[in-house]
């Protein structure tokens, strides 16, 4: 979820395991929403959005579920691999704020072997 | 391959120096965005542009200008460095409108002593 201060959340999760990574949106006026994910050394790159009218949408091994009512949005990720390892990102952005994208401040994922 | 590149990895500069972050994509992306990413803090947007000549201010442009002559380069200007501008700069850009996928160059790691 969410972070407070200077320390990112961390998520462990066993290798071949499903991974929920949760966020807790702050606009109840947002209608889209985004994941990215951020490999160390590189900039984030885009994992799949959902707009506000869905409540799921599956991509590639990922799942995204928005919780309109309490603000909530999960990425899960199904038979996590090493190469999931990365910090991610959920972003949301208004119709009547549609110059900006606000980013979440992220959460890490490590991967156990 | 949408292609976002950062002039520099790594920067480090000297209080009050002027300071030029270049960025350039290879996609006709009218939409181009400044970030700066901070532990814990996540990403939070400096100045954004929609067309060549155009800028808007993004959540914390104080201490930062922009430079959009040419639709495939944005710049940003660090008119007198400070150590608190200390950070990990990225670049974005994407297609109109804002609610579409964006790509991140790989970050300048700038240092300010």
């Amino acid at each position: 979820g969410e972070s407070v201060g200077l320390h990112l959340p961390t998520l462990s999760v066993q290798e071949g395991d499903n991974s929920i990574i949760n966020c807790a949106y702050s606009n109840s006026a947002s209608d889209y929403f985004i994941w990215y994910k951020q490999e160390s050394g590189k900039g984030p790159q885009f994992i799949i959005d959902i707009r506000s009218n869905m409540d799921k949408r599956q991509g590639q091994r990922v799942t995204v579920l928005l919780n309109k009512t309490v603000k909530h949005l999960s990425l899960q990720i199904a038979a996590t691999q090493p190469g999931d390892s990365a910090v991610y990102f959920c972003a949301e952005n208004t119709s009547n704020r549609d110059d900006k994208i606000i980013f979440g401040k992220g959460t890490r994922l490590h991967i156990l072997p | 391959d949408v292609k976002v590149t950062q002039s520099s990895r790594y920067l480090v500069k000297r209080t009050g120096e002027k300071v030029f972050l270049e960025c350039v994509q290879d996609m006709d992306h009218e939409n181009m965005f400044w970030y700066r990413q901070d532990p814990g803090l996540g990403l939070r947007l400096i100045y954004f542009s929609y067309d060549v000549k155009m800028k808007e201010k993004g959540d914390i442009p104080e201490g930062y200008s922009v430079s959009r002559e040419k639709k495939e380069r944005f710049s940003l200007i660090l008119e007198s460095a400070s150590t608190n501008q200390t950070s990990m700069y990225l670049c974005a850009s994407s297609f109109p409108p804002v609610r579409s996928e964006a790509f991140f160059g790989q970050g300048t790691r700038l240092t300010v002593v």
